[in-house]
């Protein structure tokens, strides 16, 4: 059971870069989602997406793009990046129709630095 | 918009004391739940615990329970007989309670170190 596989582990890359982080999960849940983690913010959700071919911002959506073409991929685009966008990014997943709040299941993080 | 807020960034405990974990959060939802993640340097966010809000017990996980305070909004966290291996951050959330993927909502996270 690989559950939710997050690569690469981590990146250098330099600004202005454009950087693909991957997310993949096997159990064909409906809602995914992208956080990243900086401290004193805890994690913060930069985009969602409730099934195929449909995505929605979160609270830090500037500065980068998602897809979901299919179920089980949501890979995260930094367009242009930024030295502020260096940080622990998460990838998460929920059941849809989940009643009883039972959070998410997480893939282990990608660690970005932009210099 | 709800917020959650942890107001000790770090603490420390010593081997097989107590220690209690804070948390407040601001929301004018009536119904909701509220979680604490663990994170070890491993950096694998794990679930430690969840509360319903409409669940006046408060819910109890082995050596870790919570104090549930509604009219608060409070939702401590205190670990019983620490072990070496709880050292980790950790972090307060909440979600709306809804049947489809409700967001959850962090709280800065607090820094626990048990020490031998």
């Amino acid at each position: 059971d690989a559950g939710i596989t997050q690569s690469p582990r981590y990146k250098i890359t330099e600004t202005g870069r454009q950087v693909t982080l991957m997310c993949h999960q096997t159990w064909s849940h409906s809602y995914m989602f992208w956080y990243r983690q900086d401290l004193g913010h805890g994690l913060r959700l930069i985009y969602y997406s409730a099934a195929a071919d449909i995505t929605d911002k979160g609270e830090v959506p500037d500065g980068y793009v998602v897809s979901r073409s299919k179920t089980e991929n949501f890979p995260l685009t930094l367009e242009s990046a930024t030295r502020s966008q260096t940080s622990v990014y998460f990838c998460a997943s929920s059941i849809r129709g989940q009643r009883g709040g039972y959070g998410y299941t997480f893939g282990s993080g990608t660690r970005l630095t932009v210099v | 918009a709800q917020t959650v807020t942890q107001s000790q960034p770090e603490m420390s405990v010593q081997e097989a004391e107590t220690v209690t974990l804070s948390c407040t959060y601001d929301t004018s939802e009536n119904n909701y739940y509220l979680f604490w993640y663990k994170q070890p340097p491993s950096r694998q966010m794990i679930l430690v615990i969840r509360q319903e809000a409409y669940k006046q017990q408060n819910a109890t996980e082995n050596r870790f329970s919570v104090n549930f305070q509604k009219a608060a909004k409070s939702f401590s966290l205190k670990i019983s007989d620490s072990q070496l291996g709880d050292t980790a951050m950790y972090f307060c959330a909440f979600m709306k309670h809804k049947t489809s993927g409700s967001r959850l909502t962090f709280g800065e996270g607090t820094q626990l170190t048990v020490n031998p």
